[in-house]
Parts: C-alpha cells; sequence; structure tokens
C-alpha cells in the first residue's frame, strides 16, 4: 500500500498566523484530498487538490483560507491561514493510488494536529 | 442531499461478543461504500470497502460488512470481538468525495 506522509505531526500556533502542512506519497497517485476532523466529530472534506491546477473546494471552505498547491502527483500543500481557534482540529490528506484496482478508494494520511491558542 | 448516518455512537462489549454496527446511506448514483477503522493514537485505515457484486464484503482482521440496497444500509459485522479491537469505526460512501458518518467508538473489554 502506499506510504503517505505528513509534516508537522502537530503544531500549537498564536492566532493570526498562518501554517502549511505537507503530505508526501511514496508512489505517484491520481487524486489528492484534504480533510479536517474537528474535535470530536467526523471527517469533512475541504478541498481536492488538483495537479497542476487549483484545488476543487467544497462548500464552506475557501481558497483564501486553504490554499492549496499540488506541484506533482506525489506531494501536496494545504496553507491555514489567519488561524482562530475554530481553526483547531486534526487535517488529513488522502490520496486515490493507481495500484488500487478501485480507483475511487481513498487511503488516509496520519493527519496534523493542529491547536490554535 | 447526500449522506451517512451511524446509529451508535458508543458501543461497549465484552470480549468474545459479536458485533454489529449500523451504516445508512442516502445519495443517489454509483453506490461506493467503506468502512474505516482508527485505532487509539493511530491514523485511519480501511477496514473493508463495497463497489459493486457480492454484497457480503469481507476486510481484514475478520471484519465483514453486507450491502442491502432495499434498506439503503451497510452495516459492519464481526463474530466474535476482541479487545484489540477497541477503536473507532467510520462508515464513508461516495464518489471521490467521501461523506463520512459520524463515527462509532467501539470499547471491547476483557
Amino acid at each position: 500500500s502506499a506510504v503517505i506522509s505528513q509534516k508537522p505531526s502537530r503544531d500549537i500556533c498564536q492566532r493570526g498566523t498562518s501554517l502549511t502542512i505537507q503530505c508526501q506519497v511514496d508512489s505517484q497517485v491520481t487524486m489528492m484530498f484534504w480533510y479536517r476532523q474537528q474535535p470530536g466529530q467526523s471527517l469533512t472534506l475541504i478541498a481536492t487538490a488538483n495537479q497542476g491546477s487549483e484545488a476543487t473546494y467544497e462548500s464552506g471552505f475557501v481558497i483564501d483560507k486553504f490554499p492549496i498547491s499540488r506541484p506533482n502527483l506525489t506531494f501536496s500543500t494545504l496553507t491555514v491561514s489567519n488561524m482562530s481557534p475554530e481553526d483547531s482540529s486534526i487535517y488529513l490528506c488522502s490520496v486515490q493510488p493507481t495500484w488500487d484496482s478501485h480507483r475511487e478508494t481513498q487511503y488516509f494520511g496520519p493527519g496534523t494536529r493542529l491547536l490554535v491558542l | 442531499a447526500q449522506s451517512v448516518s451511524q446509529h451508535n455512537h458508543h458501543v461497549i462489549l465484552s470480549e468474545a461478543a459479536s458485533l454489529e454496527l449500523g451504516c445508512n446511506y442516502s445519495y443517489g448514483g454509483t453506490v461506493n461504500l467503506f468502512w474505516y477503522v482508527q485505532y487509539p493514537g493511530q491514523h485511519l485505515q480501511l477496514l473493508l470497502k463495497y463497489f459493486s457484486g457480492d454484497p457480503l464484503v469481507k476486510g481484514i482482521k475478520g471484519f465483514e460488512a453486507e450491502f442491502i440496497k432495499s434498506k439503503f444500509s451497510f452495516n459492519l459485522r464481526k463474530p466474535s470481538v476482541q479487545w484489540s479491537d477497541t477503536a473507532e469505526y467510520f462508515c464513508a460512501g461516495g464518489y471521490n468525495k467521501l461523506i463520512f458518518g459520524a463515527g462509532t467508538r467501539l470499547a471491547v473489554h476483557p
């Protein structure tokens, strides 16, 4: 299976600052996604990271707040901008690897636990 | 609107008890359904998935799930749980964009 890593694994940030989270996969994947898991809640899709073009955001999420980059088929970043305590969550990337016969299967990274003070 | 709902938020079982966690979905089009598990301190792992074909799918660690189209359900089962099955279980569905249920926290007591 694909090895997915995220950096940082956790961080404590001050309000008003920004944090960039990296997601690296050890093999090429077709699709990459970013999710948020707020404390005690389930996962919510933030956006689909498109290689070579702008990300596709879900309702309630905007590019100014969560800019995303995907420069190649194995790497993506999510920035949480102008943070407030409400942004305290676990942020996860997921991928659809090319090796899975069911192309829509998603595999998740370990997550980045963010606390905003 | 598309949705995935899980009936049980917290389940407590003794070892060797049987497990069934409910999941219902509500959306049209292609039905792709998944169960993920998150063990304490670990990341989300795929337990099993259903895309088409045999409605009874088997996953890792002795888990299985049955897709019942008439009931819009995809319940997770295990005949005999172990202490190591203590985790949070998420049902999810969708095509590319996954919609997750609220999750079920399972505690298995020795």
